[in-house]
């Protein structure tokens, strides 16, 4: 069992540009999230997915978009990315009472 | 202000001492709650969850909530080195929808 993996782990993109961020998990879990970490602010909810074909805004969706099309894939995308969206960002699975984390990846926006 | 509030430390300890982390919460819609351990670089690791008052012990942990007072903590016995790492509380909803504390630095001194 991988738990959760996280597609890329560090990138660096310049203002403007667009990337998605993967998100697999291997537990058969119906709830996926997206959250960012910034210092002193701690985790924040992006997104978050209840089911296949499902996707909710979180506390932070702004400049975010996300697709549930697969049970265990949960896709981050920026469509123009900007300098406050350097973070690092985790995905997590699990039950709505727990949650797994992925690695995390680390993205840079200059 | 943030629904969750965690002091960031850093809190420094002997080995073999008793860790005590504490966080208040200001959501009544958190239904349950959960304490991550962060190494640096590293994802959030789950360490417990609990859904009512009172405590819940698991080896060396001991998770305590006070929904009278909104009030939760954690125990660490016989730290370890091991132990020092980003310590995250957080609450959340039916949904999973989590309220991380800015999480507080605990270090185990040898």
């Amino acid at each position: 069992n991988a738990g959760v993996t996280q597609t890329p782990k560090f990138r660096v993109l310049k203002t403007g540009q667009s990337m998605t961020l993967l998100c697999a998990q291997d537990m058969n879990h119906e709830y996926m999230y997206w959250y960012r970490q910034d210092p002193g602010m701690g985790l924040r909810l992006i997104h978050y997915s209840v089911g296949e074909g499902t996707t909710a805004k979180g506390e932070v969706p702004d400049g975010y978009n996300v697709s549930r099309l697969k049970k265990q894939n949960f896709l981050l995308g920026l469509e123009s990315a900007a300098p406050s969206q350097t973070s690092v960002y985790f995905c997590a699975s699990g039950r709505s009472d727990t949650q797994y984390f992925g690695p995390g990846t680390r993205l840079t926006v200059l | 202000q943030k629904e969750v509030e965690q002091d960031p430390g850093p809190l420094s300890v002997p080995e073999g001492a008793i860790v005590s982390l504490n966080c208040t919460y200001s959501n009544s819609a958190f239904q349950y709650f959960m304490w991550y351990r962060q190494y640096s670089r590293k994802g959030p690791e789950l360490l417990m969850y609990t859904y009512s008052s009172g405590n819940k012990e698991d080896g060396r942990f001991t998770a305590q909530v006070d929904k009278s007072s909104k009030y939760i903590s954690l125990f660490i016995r016989d730290s370890q080195p091991s132990d020092s790492a980003t310590y995250l509380c957080a609450g959340g909803d039916s949904w999973g929808k989590l309220q991380f504390g800015a999480g507080t630095q605990v270090v185990v001194t040898p």
